[in-house]
């Protein structure tokens, strides 16, 4: 069965400090990986994702993740948080030989503190 | 230029109503979804519709129905609501093998 795991539900950082949120998947097929953002009261927002091809992959706002698949994760990284990244984090999981079906991890909500 | 819209964006009505949540994208995508977001932020696939022919229907009551007129447009129509369908609805679309582009979404409060 297909599952997406963010072990962290809360994660506290201080502004400018490096931040990783976790994220390990279950998927039987070659998965596409994506994480998103919900900004209080907002929609989501995709942050980045991975399809296939190099296995550090780029985002917005200056978020990086990097695909282990021996590890079946998928971690998001920020090298300095700002205040402004305060926010709920998803990971995703995805395949197109599951017809574009997506399931979603649990969250992890960010508190930055000046 | 929004992409994916959604209306109303709060709707607050009473037990027992039936109400609708429409949703449109611009983006020419294959795919269209309805999620459903909890009090404690848990995402969870309700239905999905590729040109208009449903492919997923997670296990959800038979009060919710799910239309989709043509590939731009999936509506969500409840019926007999219940306090438990207290949340945050949201529609999604998506390309062939691509990345879901999310509604603003639809705060639901039944009374």
């Amino acid at each position: 069965a297909q599952s997406v795991t963010q072990p962290d539900i809360h994660i506290t950082v201080s502004e400018g400090a490096s931040l990783e949120l976790r994220c390990n998947y279950s998927y039987g097929a070659t998965p596409y990986l994506f994480w998103y953002v919900q900004s209080p009261g907002q929609g989501l927002q995709l942050l980045l994702k991975y399809f296939s091809g190099d296995t550090l992959v780029q985002g917005i706002k200056g978020f990086e993740a990097e695909f282990k698949r021996s590890q079946s994760s998928f971690n998001l990284r920020k090298p300095s948080v700002h205040w402004s990244d305060a926010a709920e984090y998803f990971c995703a999981v995805g395949a197109q030989e599951t017809g574009n079906q997506f399931y979603f991890g649990t969250g992890t909500s960010l508190t930055v503190i000046p | 230029d929004t992409a994916v819209s959604q209306t109303p964006k709060y709707l607050v009505t009473q037990m027992g109503n039936d109400k609708s949540i429409k949703c449109e994208q611009n983006l020419g995508h294959d795919t269209m979804y309805w999620y459903k977001q909890d009090s404690k932020k848990f995402l969870k696939i309700m239905f999905s519709y590729n040109n208009k022919e449903l492919i997923i229907n997670e296990t959800v009551p038979n009060r919710f129905s799910p239309k989709s007129p043509d590939k731009a447009h999936l509506n969500l129509h409840i019926n007999s609501l219940e306090l438990g369908d207290s949340a945050v609805y949201f529609c999604a679309s998506s390309p062939p093998s691509g990345s879901m582009v999310f509604g603003p979404g639809t705060r639901l409060t039944v009374l």
